[in-house]
């Protein structure tokens, strides 16, 4: 069974630019979450996608956006790029509705995003 | 505040001996608690999970964790270290609601070093 796979892996963007960054889940799994991972910050949730829908949202301002589609699969999109935005950026998936035991989130490698 | 705190930021042991890698939480609730491992360029991999039940659980790679409500602890451990155990160990906690453990919180992570 493939993994979580996320592309691109590696990214170079000039401030003020625009980046949007895939993800595709696990064949069957309908929960996929994003998270920011710097240095500074360290792992810090963005958002939760669940059939469409999203689900959570963590503390980040508007320019970071997502969408999931239909087979799963999300995008998220970060807008008017700044320096801060330099990280690597985490897409999990997981098969749970939410509630149930021995479930788990399974990472992608994640995608690496410099802003110069 | 939902938190989590991993006061040791560096540790290093030699191969061979035990290691024990500390975790606290501050939650409103019981959380789900989750221990992940990120080698360098790599997403993470989850280590093990608790959720309820026995407190003392058995992971991959021959972790355990035991959990200690009155502590707020999460503490992993291994009896003896191998050279492809340095890596960076994040403990996490998720709300046990719908989807809650795809948003989870992340500790600093300890960065794990180990001597021939």
């Amino acid at each position: 069974k493939a993994g979580v796979t996320q592309t691109p892996r590696y990214l170079i963007k000039t401030r003020g630019q625009q980046v949007t960054l895939s993800c595709s889940p696990i064949s069957g799994h309908r929960s996929v979450s994003w998270y920011q991972q710097t240095p500074g910050q360290g792992l810090q949730f963005l958002f939760e996608y669940f059939s469409e829908t999203q689900r959570n949202k963590g503390n980040f301002p508007g320019r970071f956006s997502g969408r999931q589609f239909s087979n799963s699969r999300s995008e998220m999109n970060v807008s008017t790029l700044e320096l801060g935005d330099s990280a690597l950026y985490l897409c999990a998936s997981s098969s749970s509705r939410g509630g149930e035991v021995n479930t788990e989130a399974f990472f992608g490698q994640g995608t690496r995003l410099t802003v110069v | 505040a939902q938190s989590v705190t991993q006061p040791d930021i560096h540790i290093t042991v030699s191969e061979g001996a035990s290691l024990e890698l500390r975790c606290n939480y501050s939650y409103g609730a019981t959380p789900y608690l989750f221990w992940y491992v990120q080698s360098p360029g790599q997403g993470l991999q989850l280590l093990l999970k608790y959720f309820s039940g026995d407190t003392l659980v058995q992971g991959i790679k021959g972790f355990e964790a035991e959990f200690k409500r009155s502590q707020s602890s999460f503490n992993l451990r291994k009896p003896s270290v191998h050279w492809s155990d340095a890596a960076e160990y994040f403990c996490a906690v998720g709300p046990m609601f719908s989807g809650g453990y795809n948003k989870l919180i992340f500790g600093a992570g300890t960065r794990l070093a180990v001597h021939p």
